[in-house]
């Protein structure tokens, strides 16, 4: 059974820095890699995607990475601003059955401060 | 098109009623997924449409809930006899095939 695992739980920094969020997951027969936003109460917005066969995408000041042989990506933000604040998850999308259906980490919880 | 919509986005519900959400996804896509998500956890996987047929469902998907998508177009997920436990955030997302997949805002269910 996949699982996917996010660390930290939880993040607090200063306005302008750069950081790094993790997710590993333990079956490497992945379809695909999402990183999603979620603020408090809402839905979840898509910042990457990244199918099995690449190693990274970069959208603005986000760059995501996948190392499927070791079951690691990392998600790495640029200058980070108070409304980068959000809750950020990890969710790999499994190749069995057809459906990709996607399998969430618990998320990292990231306030940016001013 | 303005993305995946769902309908209500809240519904307070007393135990042992029924419940029905709706779910409008990307008009172009043909995949459609329910997910749900209690608090401080990551979304789960319900259930999931190629069209109109639902080729796959979760354990976590007991026999009071039941979904459509009739003619691949909207979905439908009710819940018959809610329990407390079925309190969470219910969530849609629809994609074309191979392509990521769009969350729509969910539906926040509580059942007192």
């Amino acid at each position: 059974k996949q699982e996917v695992t996010q660390i930290p739980a939880a993040l607090s920094v200063p306005e302008g820095e750069n950081l790094v969020l993790n997710c590993s997951f333990t079956d490497s027969a992945i379809y695909n890699l999402q990183w999603f936003r979620q603020d408090p109460g809402k839905g979840l917005t898509s910042l990457l995607l990244i199918q099995s066969s690449q190693r990274e995408q970069t959208s603005g000041r986000l760059n995501a990475s996948l190392d499927k042989s070791s079951g690691r990506s990392t998600l790495y933000i640029a200058a980070s601003q108070p409304g980068d604040s959000a809750t950020y998850l990890c969710a790999v999308g499994q190749a069995q059955g057809g459906s990709e259906k996607l399998v969430f980490g618990k998320g990292t919880k990231l306030t940016v401060n001013p | 098109d303005t993305g995946v919509s769902q309908d209500p986005r809240h519904k307070i519900t007393k135990r042992g009623q029924n419940v029905t959400f709706r779910c409008d996804p990307i008009s172009e896509h043909n995949r459609l997924y329910w997910y749900r998500q209690t608090l401080g956890q990551g979304p789960e996987f319900l259930t999931y449409f190629q069209n109109e047929a639902q080729l796959e469902k979760s354990r976590l998907l007991s026999d009071r809930f039941s979904a459509e998508r009739p003619k691949g177009s909207f979905s439908t997920l009710e819940i018959q006899r809610t329990e407390q436990g079925d309190s969470a955030m219910y969530l849609c997302a629809s994609s074309f095939a191979g392509t990521e997949q769009y969350f729509g805002p969910g539906t926040r269910l509580t059942v007192t």
